[in-house]
């Protein structure tokens, strides 16, 4: 049973408007969540991430809210850019666990011109 | 240029016969791990290394060996590889120091593998 969860696995939206990417997670150990972007033929990269003890983060267009009693955590784009265009996995870790990620099944994001 | 380097980058073989798959990083992270992205899974972990001859089953082990020899080189090998082990697999590194725990992993650009 997938442990962190991406519901959507494919977003289109306008450039210029907001991106909400949704991440639901089932394993309450977990206490640091990461995005990642992930380009066609490249690795995932690094985007941003989010402590348990905090409820947002946030750096430029990238903001991620953590909603821990839903266990809920949603990327927020804004404004979109057709650079932006990519799939985006969400990952979760727990420091009991050894820090190991668990990876959601991505959502793939098309950003319109 | 602080990379993780993975090759081949793709490949093509047959049922049965042994590859390997090497990752190398120049970053002296202790921590190395491999994945294999499937559709609509996401990045599973393969096996996972928290230094020199330190290693360890992570989520899909089965059909997949590993060896840390060095710190820097952590490859991948498939001693008869099957069908069910197309996929795209990535290498990943980060520092494993208490402090760093939660830094984040750098990725190789995958390797392709198909399995006939």
């Amino acid at each position: 049973d997938q442990q962190v969860k991406q519901n959507s696995p494919s977003l289109s939206v306008q450039e210029g408007r907001i991106s909400i990417l949704n991440c639901d997670y089932t394993n309450s150990m977990f206490d640091y969540f990461l995005w990642y972007k992930k380009y066609p033929a490249e690795g995932p990269t690094f985007l941003i991430s989010i402590s348990s003890i905090k409820d947002k983060n946030e750096d430029g267009r990238f903001t991620v809210f953590l909603n821990k009693s839903a266990k809920h955590l949603s990327l927020h784009i804004v404004p979109s850019q057709p650079g932006d265009s990519a799939v985006y996995f969400c990952a979760a870790s727990a420091r009991a666990a050894g820090n190991k990620l668990t990876f959601g099944g991505g959502t793939r994001v098309l950003v319109k011109p | 240029e602080a990379q993780v380097t993975q090759n081949p980058r793709y490949l093509i073989t047959v049922t049965g016969k042994k590859l390997t798959v090497t990752c190398s990083q120049n970053m002296n992270h202790e921590y190395m791990s491999w994945y294999r992205q499937d559709p609509g899974l996401g990045l599973r972990q393969i096996y996972y290394s928290m230094n020199v001859e330190v290693t360890d089953k992570g989520d899909v082990p089965e059909g997949y060996k590993v060896s840390r020899k060095e710190k820097r080189n952590f490859p991948l090998i498939l001693e008869s590889p099957s069908p069910n082990q197309t996929s795209l697999y990535f290498c990943a590194s980060r520092p494993a120091h208490r402090s760093d725990s939660n830094q984040p992993q750098h990725f190789g650009d995958g390797t392709r593998l198909s399995i006939l």
